[in-house]
Formats: structure tokens, sequence, C-alpha cells
């Protein structure tokens, strides 16, 4: 069974500061690969996905996100954090022609002002 | 734009109660999800379904759940005669395809007393 594993469930930055946020993911065949984010008192959404493309994806709001197939890692990143990126962020597979999708527990970023 | 609507938003029960958890996917959209969120665990999928199809279930458990989605009308959830083990929040989304992004609920705060 596939499953999505996310190394921290929190982390606190200063604003500026370059934030990684760790993904791996289980199943050795072709994947889609999502990052999802829910800001405080909203619903999840997605940041970016990979599709099989360029395996650096590019997302909303500065996030990119680097698919390495031989690590079955999918880390998020963004060289600067604003306040407003505290949030819960998601990481998701789906196994490529698949039916569902697969959540990572979710790591809970805080950026200090 | 209306995007994925659950209500309640809140539903407080008392063991042995049952639970009903509704969903109206985007429009245009008929594929439907439902996920279950405990603290600390992230979202564990339940069951994907089409319009008038459950296609697979195989994240509920076989007692006390269903879930259906008639040809009108919003997907339902049930939850009959709630533990205090099904307190979560129960999350809704929808998909234009199969294979598409998806788009998520606000959720709905399960609460059984």
């Amino acid at each position: 069974a596939q499953s999505v594993s996310q190394h921290n469930h929190h982390v606190i930055l200063s604003e500026a500061a370059s934030l990684e946020l760790g993904c791996n993911y289980s199943y050795g065949g072709t994947v889609n690969l999502f990052w999802y984010v829910q800001y405080p008192g909203q619903h999840l959404q997605l940041l970016l996905k990979y599709f099989s493309e360029d395996p650096l994806v590019k997302g909303i709001k500065g996030f990119e996100a680097e698919f390495i197939k031989s690590k079955f890692s999918f880390n998020l990143r963004k060289p600067s954090v604003q306040w407003s990126d505290t949030a819960e962020y998601f990481c998701a597979v789906r196994v490529t022609g698949g039916f569902k999708t697969i959540f990572g527990a979710g790591t809970r970023l805080f950026v200090k002002a | 734009n209306a995007g994925v609507m659950q209500n309640p938003r809140h539903l407080v029960r008392r063991r042995g109660q049952e639970a009903r958890l509704r969903c109206s996917p985007m429009k245009g959209h008929s594929h439907v999800y439902w996920y279950r969120q405990l603290p600390e665990e992230g979202l564990k999928f339940m069951v994907y379904l089409q319009k008038e199809n459950i296609i697979d279930e195989s994240g509920m458990p076989k007692e006390r759940f269903s879930a259906e989605f008639p040809k009108e009308g919003p997907s339902i959830l049930r939850i009959q005669q709630v533990v205090r083990g099904d307190s979560a929040a129960y999350f809704c989304a929808s998909s234009g395809d199969r294979v598409g992004e998806l788009f998520f609920g606000s959720g709905t705060q399960l609460s059984v007393l």
C-alpha cells in the first residue's frame, strides 16, 4: 500500500528564513505528487502538483518542489518565508491512473514576524 | 464561485445516535472523496464515489459507516450508532475528473459526547 511520510510535524521559522519541508512516499511505480496547504480557518487548497513533467515544479506564492525519483522524495521549498505562510502543509501522492490520493500527516509551520 | 459545500460545520451527537454529513461538490464535478482527520494523523482516505456509484470504499470501516452520492442532491456520509472514537473532522473533496486536483470543503467537526 502506498504511504506518505512527512518528517517534521512542527516547524518554527523567522520571517525571511528559508524553508524546506521533507516528504517521502512509498510506491515503486509512476505517481502524481501534490502539496496542499491549509491556512488558519480555511479549507485545504492546492499549492503545487507534479504530473511527470519537469521534476522541479513551481507553485503559488513562491513555493516550489523537486521530485527526486531515486529518493522517492518531493520536498517543498521556499527561499524566504513570510508571516502569512503560517499554515499546515500536506504532501500527497496518487498512483498514476489510480483513484485515491494518500496524504501525509501534515507539517505545521509557524512563521514569527 | 461556489466551492465544495459541507454542512453542518459542527455536529454534536451522543453515543448511539446517528450522524449525517452532507457534501455538495463543485458545480460540474462528479467525483467525490471523503476523508477523516484526527489530530496529528493527517487526512485518512475513506471512500471515493461517482454519481450513484461507490468506486473505492477501502478506507471506510465495515460497520456503522456508509456513503452515497445520489443522482440528485449532495453526497451523504452516514455514521450509525456513533461512538466517542468517531469524533474527528470529516472532509469532503471533489474533482472534475479521476486524475484532477482535489477541491476541499471546510469540513464537518463531529463531536460525540
